[in-house]
C-alpha cells in the first residue's frame, strides 16, 4: 500500500480539465512544500511534469499545474488531449527519516 | 542535458544480492548539486524511492529497504550503484536510476532496468 492516496483512475473528454488528487498527512504533503507529479506512458520512464506544489520544468505545458491545501495536493490538466493519457503519480518529501513518499498512481483516460 | 542508463543482470535467484549500476553522462556526478537516486516500480504497481546518494558518499535509505540497501558512487566512472541483499520474488520490477535535488524526486531517469527474481 503507497504512501500517499491517489485515485486509481479519472477520465476527461478532450478539452475538458480534469484534476488529479493525492492526499497524505502532515508529515509529508501537509509538512512540506515539495510535492511533485510524474507523468509515466506504458513501457516508459516517467517525467517530471510539476515539482516543489506548482513549478513547472520548462517545456512542460502550462496547461499542467499543481495546488495543495492541507495534507492533499492536486494535478489540474486544461484543455484535455488525447496524449495526457497516461498514469500518474504524486511524491512528496516527507523528512530525514522516510524521505520520499509516492502515491499509487492514476490512470487517467480521455474519452 | 543529463543522461541515465542503468545496466546489471536482469535475472537474479533468490536469496541473492540484485547489483546495478547507473551511468551517468552529459554531466559529471561531482559538479552539481544533484542526488543520485534508485527508484523501482514492481509490474503493475506504483514506484517506490529505494534510496540515493550524494557524490560526497551521504547516503540516504528508505526504512523499510535500509537493513538490504547499499547505494555507493564512482566518482571516476561518472557511476552510483545500487545493491540489494537477500533478495525474493517481492523484489522483481522495473529498477529506475534517477537525479534528482535536494527536495525533488526525479528530474532526471534512466529508461530502466527490469530485475526479475527467480531460480
Amino acid at each position: 500500500q503507497s504512501a500517499l492516496t491517489q485515485p486509481r483512475s479519472v477520465s476527461g473528454s478532450p478539452g475538458q480539465s480534469v484534476t488529479i488528487s493525492c492526499t497524505g498527512t502532515s508529515s509529508d504533503i501537509g509538512g512540506y512544500n515539495y510535492v511533485s507529479w510524474y507523468q509515466q506512458y506504458p513501457g516508459k520512464a516517467p517525467k517530471l511534469m510539476i515539482y516543489d506544489v506548482a513549478k513547472r520544468p520548462s517545456g512542460v505545458p502550462d496547461r499542467f499545474s499543481g495546488s495543495k491545501s492541507g495534507n492533499t495536493a492536486s494535478l489540474i490538466i486544461s484543455g484535455l488531449q488525447a496524449e495526457d493519457e497516461a498514469d500518474y503519480y504524486c511524491c512528496s518529501y516527507a523528512g530525514t527519516y522516510t524521505y520520499w513518499v509516492f502515491g499509487g498512481g492514476s490512470k487517467l483516460t480521455v474519452l | 542535458q543529463l543522461q541515465l542508463q542503468e545496466s546489471g543482470p536482469g535475472l537474479v535467484k533468490p536469496s541473492e544480492t540484485l547489483s546495478l549500476t547507473c551511468t551517468v553522462s552529459g554531466g559529471s556526478i561531482s559538479g552539481s548539486s544533484y542526488y543520485w537516486g534508485w527508484i523501482r516500480q514492481p509490474p503493475g504497481k506504483g514506484l517506490e524511492w529505494i534510496g540515493s546518494i550524494f557524490y560526497s558518499g551521504s547516503t540516504y535509505y528508505y526504512p523499510s529497504l535500509k537493513s538490504r540497501v547499499t547505494i555507493s558512487v564512482d566518482m571516476s566512472k561518472n557511476q552510483f550503484s545500487l545493491k540489494l541483499s537477500s533478495v525474493t520474488a517481492a523484489d522483481t520490477a522495473v529498477y529506475y536510476c534517477a537525479g534528482h535535488l535536494p527536495f525533488t524526486m526525479g528530474n532526471y531517469w534512466g529508461q530502466g532496468a527490469l530485475v526479475i527474481v527467480s531460480s
